[in-house]
């Protein structure tokens, strides 16, 4: 079956530009994750949403970072007035359930702030 | 507050040798799951092995072992008969066990190896 899909794989945005990235989990999937890669700072955890439940946001750097999961599938990231350290391959990942231990991830956005 | 640390930033090995990859994670939580992720050139992060705390017996998955010290808080990677295919970053990663059973969510990750296998 599919896997998780994210759009679009690569992103080249202006400095202050708002930018959505989009992520759709395997169907079934109640859990989705998502996860900024840096070369600084290695994969960090941003947010993740459980079916219905309040997603848990404490990995979000700033209040520029938005995320919404619409129909409890598809996810957007948004990131408003982007900055040069935004830049970074972003992951979205989904599991069975919060419970489940396997997560299963996407091929990533690449995102580039000039 | 959980960290993960992977010291070797990178390796080598030559085609069918066998290689060690070592992580050491800091918790204060009794139960827990770790694993090791690889993420080949074309980003996809693919679950190669997982552990339960609980467990004492290592987590096997045919070449893939791992070496879980539950007391000095390591888990290293053994992976035997190396292929090419197998040249990758591996992730480390740490998930906290939830009180009302199950993971508690997200994952915490080292900051990786890159594995180079060698023809």
């Amino acid at each position: 079956g599919a896997g998780v899909s994210q759009s679009p794989s690569n992103k080249v945005t202006e400095k202050g530009k708002d930018v959505e990235l989009r992520c759709d989990p395997i169907s079934g999937h109640t859990a989705l994750y998502w996860y900024r890669q840096s070369l600084g700072q290695g994969l960090e955890f941003l947010i993740y949403f459980q079916g219905n439940s309040a997603p848990d946001k404490s990995g979000l750097p700033s209040d520029r970072f938005s995320a919404e999961r619409t129909g409890g599938s598809v996810s957007t990231l948004t990131i408003q007035r982007t900055q040069q350290e935004d830049s970074a391959v972003y992951l979205c990942a989904s599991s069975f359930r919060v419970g489940s231990y396997e997560q299963y991830f996407g091929p990533g956005t690449r995102l580039t702030v000039t | 507050a959980q960290t993960v640390t992977q010291s070797q930033p990178e390796m080598s090995v030559q085609e069918a040798e066998t290689v060690t990859l070592s992580c050491t994670y800091d918790t204060s939580e009794n139960n827990y799951y770790l694993f090791w992720y690889k993420q080949p050139p074309s980003r996809q992060m693919i679950l190669v092995i997982r552990q339960e705390a609980y467990k004492q017996q290592n987590a096997t998955e045919n070449r893939f072992s791992v070496n879980f010290q539950k007391a000095a808080k390591s888990f290293s990677l053994k992976i035997s008969d190396s292929q090419l295919g197998d040249t990758a970053m591996y992730f480390c990663a740490f998930m906290k066990h939830s009180d009302y059973g199950g993971s508690q969510g997200n994952l915490i990750f080292g900051k990786g190896t890159k594995l180079s296998v060698k023809p």
